[in-house]
């Protein structure tokens, strides 16, 4: 039990579906965070949500929309998704966004775009 | 511009042998530093920290010391096991920046009984 729970574990989707992820985490964190992993390749941010509040969107396509009702829920909404979104989706959270905070993540979402 | 680059893997060793992940960084200011651990099938789970210069992380036998005359943060340990079988990643955060970690590729160990 890592205290960030994410779901489904693994997702496969055509290119015309809507499929949501989610992430819970009830370790009293402020700050929480979608990023995608890909083979051979550095994690890349997507977002940062702090109090339910987004303050960072890395450039990422609008076919990837996240939610944050409040400070313990992450989703990250997918419609019209191509083959090459096919990667893990980790969820991560922290006390606060700020530095020196370690993040505690997820087992992530294997996503598979056919 | 700011990066983590860490030696290519897989990395295959036998078990009590000795471990030596390289990592080096670019980075303006006095960064942050961290190695994070992914086991098979599983999120990533910090490993260890340090955050000026000559601080020594240490966690679970692994050790990293932040080198600034070398911009360094290798991650060592004295005998692995079996168990240590992971992809280990590098990563920096700027004090400018509250929340931008800049991430390595990652490094796959595996250890052979």
């Amino acid at each position: 039990e890592t205290g960030v729970t994410q779901t489904p574990r693994h997702l496969v989707m055509g290119m015309t579906n809507k499929k949501s992820l989610k992430c819970e985490q009830h370790l009293g964190h402020n700050a929480m965070y979608w990023y995608k992993q890909s083979a051979k390749k550095p994690l890349e941010l997507m977002f940062v949500y702090s109090l339910e509040e987004r303050v960072e969107n890395n450039s990422v396509p609008s076919r990837f929309s996240p939610e944050c009702p409040n400070s313990s829920h992450l989703f990250l909404h997918l419609h019209t998704l191509q083959p090459e979104d096919s990667a893990l989706y980790l969820c991560a959270s922290s006390q606060e966004v700020g530095i020196n905070y370690g993040y505690t993540f997820g087992s992530g979402t294997r996503l598979t775009v056919v | 511009g700011n990066s983590v680059t860490q030696m290519e893997g897989p990395v295959t060793l036998s078990e009590e042998a000795f471990l030596t992940i390289n990592c080096t960084y670019t980075a303006t200011g006095y960064p942050s530093l961290f190695w994070y651990v992914q086991y098979p099938g599983e999120g990533l789970q910090l490993l260890l920290k340090a955050t000026k210069a000559d601080d020594k992380g240490s966690n679970k036998g692994f050790e990293a010391t932040y080198r600034k005359e070398t911009t360094s943060f290798h991650l060592e340990k004295g005998s692995v096991q079996v168990s240590d079988s992971a992809v280990y990643f590098c990563a920096l955060l700027l004090r400018d920046s509250n929340y931008q970690l800049i991430w390595g590729a990652g490094t796959k160990l595996i250890i052979k009984p």
